[in-house]
């Protein structure tokens, strides 16, 4: 069946360090690859998406490109600020059928000091 | 710009009552769901909606869980002898026809005492 496996928390990274999540995937066809991201005490909110290979998401410094090859879509930043503290989620929504339902992963806690 | 609104924020109930969560979806949207995500766990699906019927729902959703959606905007969970384990963020998202993002409302929390 489908599924998402995202690397482990939490991360704890300084102001400007280079942020990577990496986030693998299981599935038939080709799925669509979703970023989401929870502030603290807030819902979910889509990050970025990519609906096919090799497509790149991006969106306010983070990307992540879908890579058939090795099944894998890490979101990276080139400089975390102390607002990108949140958990990150690795979500795909498969490609056969309309219902588009999402599998995510567990989530990554981020969290960025000054 | 619409967004998807969900209530209550937080719901507090006892074990064995019922409880309906609440949701607006994105007025043009056309596929709705639900999903929950207990405390520090991960995001699960529960159920889809389409055209009126439910095109799929998982293990979760059993003979106490529902879905319904009585008119053009409202989209409803109901439980009906909600469980200390139904304690949860409670999730609803909304999709356009042929769009691949879906869009999340703030949630429902539910604590089951």
């Amino acid at each position: 069946g489908n599924s998402v496996t995202q690397m482990e928390g939490p991360v704890t990274l300084s102001e400007e360090a280079f942020l990577t999540i990496n986030c693998t995937y299981t599935a038939t066809g080709y799925p669509s690859l979703f970023w989401y991201v929870q502030y603290p005490g807030e819902g979910l909110q889509l990050l970025l998406k990519a609906t096919k290979a090799d497509d790149k998401g991006s969106n306010k410094g983070f990307e992540a490109t879908y890579r058939k090859e090795t099944t894998s879509f890490h979101l990276e930043k080139g400089s975390v600020q102390v607002s990108d503290s949140a958990v990150y989620f690795c979500a795909l929504s498969a490609a056969d059928g309309n219902n588009r339902k999402l599998i995510w992963g567990l989530g990554t806690s981020l969290a960025v000091n000054p | 710009e619409p967004e998807v609104t969900q209530t209550p924020s937080h719901q507090v109930t006892q074990m064995g009552q019922e409880v309906i969560l609440r949701c607006v979806p994105i007025s043009n949207h056309l596929y709705f769901y639900w999903y929950r995500q207990i405390l520090g766990q991960k995001v699960e699906f529960l159920v889809s909606f389409y055209n009126n019927e439910i095109s799929e729902k998982s293990e979760i959703f059993d003979d106490q869980f529902s879905v319904e959606r009585p008119d053009g905007s409202n989209f409803t969970l109901k439980i009906r002898s909600t469980k200390l384990e139904d304690s949860a963020m409670y999730f609803c998202a909304s999709r356009l026809a042929g769009g691949h993002e879906q869009y999340f409302g703030p949630g429902t929390r539910l604590t089951v005492t």
